[in-house]
């Protein structure tokens, strides 16, 4: 089944402590970012990757880093994190690096830092 | 800078009525989506608008895309309460690959 998947799906965490969102894509998209969601912001993008080894920053960047060394695989790092990440986080991919086309969206994750 | 604006946010609704959610945008973009979300879930594609003048439709839901006026419209028709959910649109930026997204509209269809 094609699919964008995301782990975990539920994170509580602590201030400080790096972790690390997966996302993984079995299209052989090119194209793949990341977006928070936060109620009454919608959703903003944070990194976003048009191939391999090609990243970008998007609206809300400070805070993450992004790496993109497989296709497949576009993983959400938050080397410190803190209180004001909290959120829910959707990875995202689309077939061409000109995303001329629609986005497949994975299931989310809900982050909490506390 | 490109912003996005969508109107309204909140939208109450009878079934069997017919209404529109506008989105509007800053700068000038080529491609144009509208997105579902469902309470809870992830967002799910409704259409892609990619040149001035589109217009496409899918059951209730018809979007529609002026870039001249740097305005999309999602016209719901006979509205039932299965499209209840949150509608988002999101625009282009200027570089290729970064998205904007409205803040959404959440529509709720009462019997």
């Amino acid at each position: 089944e094609a699919q964008v998947t995301q782990n975990p799906r539920y994170l509580i965490t602590v201030t400080g402590k790096k972790l690390t969102v997966t996302c993984s894509q079995n299209m052989n998209h090119e194209y793949m970012s990341w977006y928070r969601q936060d109620p009454g912001l919608g959703l903003r993008q944070i990194y976003y990757s048009m191939n391999v080894e090609v990243t970008d920053k998007g609206d809300v960047p400070e805070g993450y880093k992004v790496s993109r060394k497989e296709k497949r695989n576009f993983p959400l790092i938050l080397e410190s994190p803190s209180p004001n990440q909290t959120s829910l986080y959707f990875c995202a991919s689309s077939l061409s690096r000109v995303i001329y086309n629609e986005q497949f969206f994975g299931p989310g994750t809900r982050l909490t830092v506390l | 800078e490109l912003k996005v604006e969508q109107n309204p946010l909140f939208l109450s609704m009878q079934e069997g009525k017919n209404y529109t959610i506008y989105c509007n945008y800053s700068t000038t973009s080529d491609r144009l989506y509208w997105y579902r979300q469902d309470p809870g879930k992830s967002l799910e594609s409704l259409f892609v608008l990619l040149s001035n003048g589109a217009v496409k439709q899918e059951g209730r839901l018809m979007a529609s895309l002026d870039t001249k006026a740097r305005l999309s419209t999602l016209h719901i028709t006979a509205a039932v309460h299965d499209l209840s959910a949150t509608y988002f649109c999101a625009v282009g930026g200027g570089s290729q690959g970064n998205l904007i997204f409205g803040k959404g509209t959440k529509l709720s269809v009462k019997p």
